[in-house]
Protein backbone atom coordinates (compact mmCIF):
# COMPACT_ATOMS: atom_id res chain seq x y z
CA UNK A 1 0.00 0.00 0.00
CA UNK A 2 0.80 3.64 -0.28
CA UNK A 3 3.66 5.40 2.11
CA UNK A 4 2.75 8.13 3.55
CA UNK A 5 6.03 9.93 5.44
CA UNK A 6 6.27 12.92 7.25
CA UNK A 7 9.45 15.08 8.67
CA UNK A 8 10.66 16.20 10.56
CA UNK A 9 9.02 14.23 13.68
CA UNK A 10 9.48 16.85 15.28
CA UNK A 11 9.90 20.37 16.23
CA UNK A 12 10.67 23.30 19.20
CA UNK A 13 10.07 26.43 17.58
CA UNK A 14 9.88 30.64 18.99
CA UNK A 15 6.92 32.22 19.05
CA UNK A 16 6.51 34.26 15.91
CA UNK A 17 9.01 31.98 13.90
CA UNK A 18 8.31 30.38 10.47
CA UNK A 19 7.97 26.26 9.82
CA UNK A 20 7.55 24.18 6.75
CA UNK A 21 6.37 20.65 7.62
CA UNK A 22 7.16 17.98 4.58
CA UNK A 23 4.78 15.14 3.43
CA UNK A 24 6.07 12.56 1.11
CA UNK A 25 4.12 9.45 -0.37
CA UNK A 26 5.08 6.56 -3.05
CA UNK A 27 2.51 6.94 -4.85
CA UNK A 28 -0.47 9.00 -6.94
CA UNK A 29 -3.28 10.15 -4.99
CA UNK A 30 -6.80 11.35 -5.12
CA UNK A 31 -7.32 13.27 -2.16
CA UNK A 32 -4.47 14.61 0.60
CA UNK A 33 -5.52 16.19 3.91
CA UNK A 34 -3.43 18.24 6.57
CA UNK A 35 -4.87 17.54 10.07
CA UNK A 36 -3.70 19.65 13.22
CA UNK A 37 -4.56 17.40 16.33
CA UNK A 38 -4.12 19.65 19.03
CA UNK A 39 -2.86 19.18 23.19
CA UNK A 40 -6.51 18.30 23.96
CA UNK A 41 -6.74 15.34 21.09
CA UNK A 42 -9.13 17.25 18.57
CA UNK A 43 -8.36 16.58 15.20
CA UNK A 44 -9.27 19.55 12.98
CA UNK A 45 -9.38 19.86 9.59
CA UNK A 46 -6.44 22.46 8.33
CA UNK A 47 -6.46 21.61 4.12
CA UNK A 48 -8.01 19.42 1.51
CA UNK A 49 -5.17 20.09 -0.96
CA UNK A 50 -4.87 17.04 -3.31
CA UNK A 51 -2.81 19.43 -5.60
CA UNK A 52 -2.26 22.98 -6.22
CA UNK A 53 -1.84 25.81 -3.22
CA UNK A 54 -4.53 27.11 -0.48
CA UNK A 55 -4.16 29.43 2.14
CA UNK A 56 -5.91 29.98 5.34
CA UNK A 57 -4.73 33.15 7.69
CA UNK A 58 -1.26 31.95 8.70
CA UNK A 59 -1.20 28.36 7.33
CA UNK A 60 -0.50 27.25 3.87
CA UNK A 61 -0.36 24.27 1.99
CA UNK A 62 0.78 23.29 -1.61
CA UNK A 63 0.69 19.85 -3.34
CA UNK A 64 3.21 18.91 -6.07
CA UNK A 65 0.75 15.84 -6.79
CA UNK A 66 3.81 14.89 -9.97
CA UNK A 67 6.24 14.79 -7.37
CA UNK A 68 4.71 13.22 -4.43
CA UNK A 69 5.18 15.84 -2.10
CA UNK A 70 3.01 18.48 0.13
CA UNK A 71 4.10 21.34 2.10
CA UNK A 72 2.60 23.12 4.97
CA UNK A 73 4.03 26.41 6.15
CA UNK A 74 3.06 27.97 9.30
CA UNK A 75 4.04 31.43 9.24
CA UNK A 76 4.39 33.92 12.74
CA UNK A 77 3.59 30.91 15.06
CA UNK A 78 2.08 31.16 17.96
CA UNK A 79 2.03 29.08 21.14
CA UNK A 80 -1.72 27.99 20.39
CA UNK A 81 -0.26 26.12 16.99
CA UNK A 82 0.83 23.36 18.91
CA UNK A 83 -0.12 20.06 18.81
CA UNK A 84 0.37 17.37 15.97
CA UNK A 85 0.33 18.00 12.89
CA UNK A 86 -0.46 15.22 10.39
CA UNK A 87 -1.04 14.18 6.49
CA UNK A 88 -2.75 12.11 5.08
CA UNK A 89 -3.64 10.36 1.66
CA UNK A 90 -6.05 8.70 -0.44
CA UNK A 91 -5.09 6.44 -2.93
CA UNK A 92 -6.48 4.68 -6.01
CA UNK A 93 -9.72 2.76 -5.22
CA UNK A 94 -8.73 2.78 -1.51
CA UNK A 95 -11.90 4.47 0.18
CA UNK A 96 -9.90 5.37 3.39
CA UNK A 97 -7.06 7.74 4.78
CA UNK A 98 -3.67 6.87 4.95
CA UNK A 99 -2.42 9.02 8.01
CA UNK A 100 1.71 10.10 8.31
CA UNK A 101 2.94 9.33 12.00
CA UNK A 102 2.57 12.79 11.95
CA UNK A 103 5.28 16.08 13.35
CA UNK A 104 4.93 16.96 16.86
CA UNK A 105 5.12 20.76 16.85
CA UNK A 106 5.88 22.75 20.11
CA UNK A 107 5.98 26.35 19.73
CA UNK A 108 7.78 28.16 23.22
CA UNK A 109 6.45 31.68 24.07
CA UNK B 1 -24.52 22.99 14.79
CA UNK B 2 -23.23 20.79 11.70
CA UNK B 3 -20.54 17.97 13.19
CA UNK B 4 -19.63 14.57 13.40
CA UNK B 5 -20.42 13.92 17.37
CA UNK B 6 -19.16 11.23 19.19
CA UNK B 7 -20.57 9.81 22.82
CA UNK B 8 -19.26 9.01 25.26
CA UNK B 9 -15.78 11.35 25.48
CA UNK B 10 -14.46 9.42 27.96
CA UNK B 11 -15.12 5.65 28.61
CA UNK B 12 -13.40 3.53 31.62
CA UNK B 13 -14.23 0.19 31.56
CA UNK B 14 -12.44 -3.10 32.76
CA UNK B 15 -11.65 -5.88 30.88
CA UNK B 16 -14.20 -8.48 29.55
CA UNK B 17 -17.00 -5.84 29.54
CA UNK B 18 -19.33 -4.97 25.96
CA UNK B 19 -19.54 -1.29 25.64
CA UNK B 20 -20.70 0.89 22.55
CA UNK B 21 -19.45 4.29 21.32
CA UNK B 22 -21.86 6.18 19.31
CA UNK B 23 -21.74 8.45 16.06
CA UNK B 24 -23.63 10.73 14.63
CA UNK B 25 -23.14 13.57 11.82
CA UNK B 26 -25.56 16.07 9.89
CA UNK B 27 -23.42 17.15 7.32
CA UNK B 28 -25.49 15.04 4.86
CA UNK B 29 -22.19 12.69 3.85
CA UNK B 30 -22.92 9.13 2.40
CA UNK B 31 -19.70 7.45 3.74
CA UNK B 32 -18.72 7.07 7.97
CA UNK B 33 -15.36 5.49 9.56
CA UNK B 34 -14.05 4.24 12.63
CA UNK B 35 -10.20 5.03 13.34
CA UNK B 36 -8.59 4.05 15.90
CA UNK B 37 -5.08 6.37 17.39
CA UNK B 38 -3.22 4.24 19.77
CA UNK B 39 -0.45 5.76 22.62
CA UNK B 40 1.93 6.40 19.81
CA UNK B 41 -0.77 8.80 18.62
CA UNK B 42 -0.88 6.90 14.74
CA UNK B 43 -4.08 6.85 13.44
CA UNK B 44 -5.37 3.78 11.25
CA UNK B 45 -8.74 3.34 9.82
CA UNK B 46 -11.17 0.12 11.40
CA UNK B 47 -14.17 0.32 9.17
CA UNK B 48 -16.06 2.53 6.71
CA UNK B 49 -19.57 2.65 5.99
CA UNK B 50 -21.20 3.78 2.83
CA UNK B 51 -25.11 4.52 2.67
CA UNK B 52 -25.40 1.86 5.55
CA UNK B 53 -23.30 -0.77 3.76
CA UNK B 54 -20.26 -1.89 5.23
CA UNK B 55 -17.02 -1.28 2.38
CA UNK B 56 -13.61 -1.55 4.16
CA UNK B 57 -13.23 -3.68 7.32
CA UNK B 58 -9.61 -3.62 8.22
CA UNK B 59 -7.78 -6.25 10.17
CA UNK B 60 -9.42 -5.61 12.97
CA UNK B 61 -10.59 -8.45 16.00
CA UNK B 62 -14.36 -9.72 15.05
CA UNK B 63 -14.91 -8.36 19.31
CA UNK B 64 -15.50 -4.72 16.90
CA UNK B 65 -18.78 -4.52 15.30
CA UNK B 66 -20.16 -1.59 13.49
CA UNK B 67 -23.77 -0.88 12.98
CA UNK B 68 -25.03 1.70 11.05
CA UNK B 69 -29.20 2.00 11.40
CA UNK B 70 -29.27 5.27 9.32
CA UNK B 71 -26.56 7.23 6.95
CA UNK B 72 -25.96 9.30 9.45
CA UNK B 73 -25.19 7.32 12.62
CA UNK B 74 -22.07 4.94 12.83
CA UNK B 75 -22.04 3.39 16.16
CA UNK B 76 -19.56 0.96 17.62
CA UNK B 77 -20.05 -2.11 19.77
CA UNK B 78 -16.86 -3.75 21.58
CA UNK B 79 -17.21 -7.61 23.04
CA UNK B 80 -14.89 -8.63 25.98
CA UNK B 81 -13.04 -5.69 26.13
CA UNK B 82 -9.23 -6.01 26.42
CA UNK B 83 -6.43 -4.12 27.39
CA UNK B 84 -4.80 -3.52 24.29
CA UNK B 85 -8.32 -1.80 23.33
CA UNK B 86 -7.16 0.98 25.12
CA UNK B 87 -6.77 3.36 22.82
CA UNK B 88 -8.01 7.03 21.01
CA UNK B 89 -11.36 6.09 18.79
CA UNK B 90 -12.53 8.96 15.93
CA UNK B 91 -15.27 8.56 14.10
CA UNK B 92 -15.24 10.24 10.97
CA UNK B 93 -17.11 11.32 7.72
CA UNK B 94 -17.35 12.22 4.01
CA UNK B 95 -19.15 13.14 1.23
CA UNK B 96 -17.31 10.19 -0.77
CA UNK B 97 -15.23 11.45 -3.61
CA UNK B 98 -14.25 14.51 -2.53
CA UNK B 99 -14.24 17.07 -0.32
CA UNK B 100 -12.05 15.46 2.44
CA UNK B 101 -12.94 13.75 5.83
CA UNK B 102 -14.24 15.45 9.18
CA UNK B 103 -13.56 13.91 12.51
CA UNK B 104 -15.53 13.70 15.62
CA UNK B 105 -14.11 14.92 18.59
CA UNK B 106 -13.13 11.31 19.69
CA UNK B 107 -13.47 8.92 22.37
CA UNK B 108 -10.62 7.74 24.90
CA UNK B 109 -11.45 4.32 26.04
CA UNK B 110 -9.40 3.02 28.82
CA UNK B 111 -9.58 -0.75 29.95
CA UNK B 112 -8.35 -1.48 33.42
Amino acid sequence: GIQVEQSPPDLILQEGANSTLRCNFSDSVNNLQWFHQNPWGQLINLFYIPSGTKQNGRLSATTVATERYSLLYISSSQTTDSGVYFCAVISGSQGNLIFGKGTKLSVKP
Amino acid sequence: DTAVSQTPKYLVTQMGNDKSIKCEQNLGHDTMYWYKQDSKKFLKIMFSYNNKELIINETVPNRFSPKSPDKAHLNLHINSLELGDSAVYFCASSPGTSGGEFFGPGTRLTVL
